[in-house]
């Protein structure tokens, strides 16, 4: 079975601060994709980034970092030098790369991130 | 190209009646998905279409739940006899063809039903 666990609820940050979001998923699958999502108020869910298990090199994208941890089954989202427009409902999600229902994501409870100006 | 679209994106309705959902993919993108979001959970998947081929349906779809993708474009969610239950936002998503580097779902803005 997947299972993905976001143990931060809720986060609040001053606009500046470095934050990290923390995923961690289980799976017996030796092959699988991790993703993260932002949903901001509006609702729609905005795709951020797919990280392959056999690729365990981070990811950087201007503000935004992912640190993939094959060996703890973590892979956690930092952003560095937080804006309020970074406000949003995160989560992190899994999905198989082979066998039975390799197309739905199994996704976390969401964080929610709170930036104060 | 345009994002995934739903109609309507709010709907109000009275326990025991039906409601109908829309969802319009990106174009050329054949894989089809629906979720259900209640209030501070994570999307839960409920089915998937390939084309025109429903290839899943998750035990949360009970039978008063029907999907359909007729021509393999858009996709229709219904909902029969509702209970309060089924208030929760209900997101569309869809993916091209599958390929390693753009395997990925990209999610509508949702339709938030809410039932009396």
């Amino acid at each position: 079975a997947q299972k993905v666990t976001q143990a931060q609820t809720e986060i609040s940050v001053v606009e500046k601060e470095d934050v990290t979001l923390d995923c961690v998923y289980e799976t017996r699958d030796t092959t699988y994709y991790l993703f993260w999502y932002k949903q901001p108020p509006s609702g729609e869910l905005v795709f951020l980034i797919r990280r392959n298990s056999f690729d365990e090199q981070n990811e950087i994208s201007g503000r935004y970092s992912w640190n993939f941890q094959k060996s703890t089954s973590s892979f956690n989202f930092t952003i560095t030098a937080s804006q309020v427009v970074d406000s949003a409902v995160y989560f992190c999600a899994l999905r198989r790369n082979s066998g039975g229902s390799n197309y739905k994501l199994t996704f976390g409870k969401g964080t929610l991130l709170t930036v104060n100006p | 190209d345009t994002g995934v679209s739903q109609n309507p994106r709010h709907k109000i309705t009275k326990r025991g009646q039906n409601v109908t959902f829309r969802c319009d993919p990106i174009s050329e993108h054949n894989r089809l998905y629906w979720y259900r979001q209640t209030l501070g959970q994570g999307p839960e998947f409920l089915t998937y279409f390939q084309n025109e081929a429903q290839l899943e349906k998750s035990r949360l779809l009970s039978d008063r739940f029907s999907a359909e993708r007729p021509k393999g474009s858009f996709s229709t969610l219904e909902i029969q006899r509702t209970e309060q239950g089924d208030s929760a936002m209900y997101l569309c998503a869809s993916s091209p063809p599958r390929d390693r580097s753009t395997d990925t779902q990209y999610f509508g803005p949702g339709t938030r039903l809410t039932v009396l």
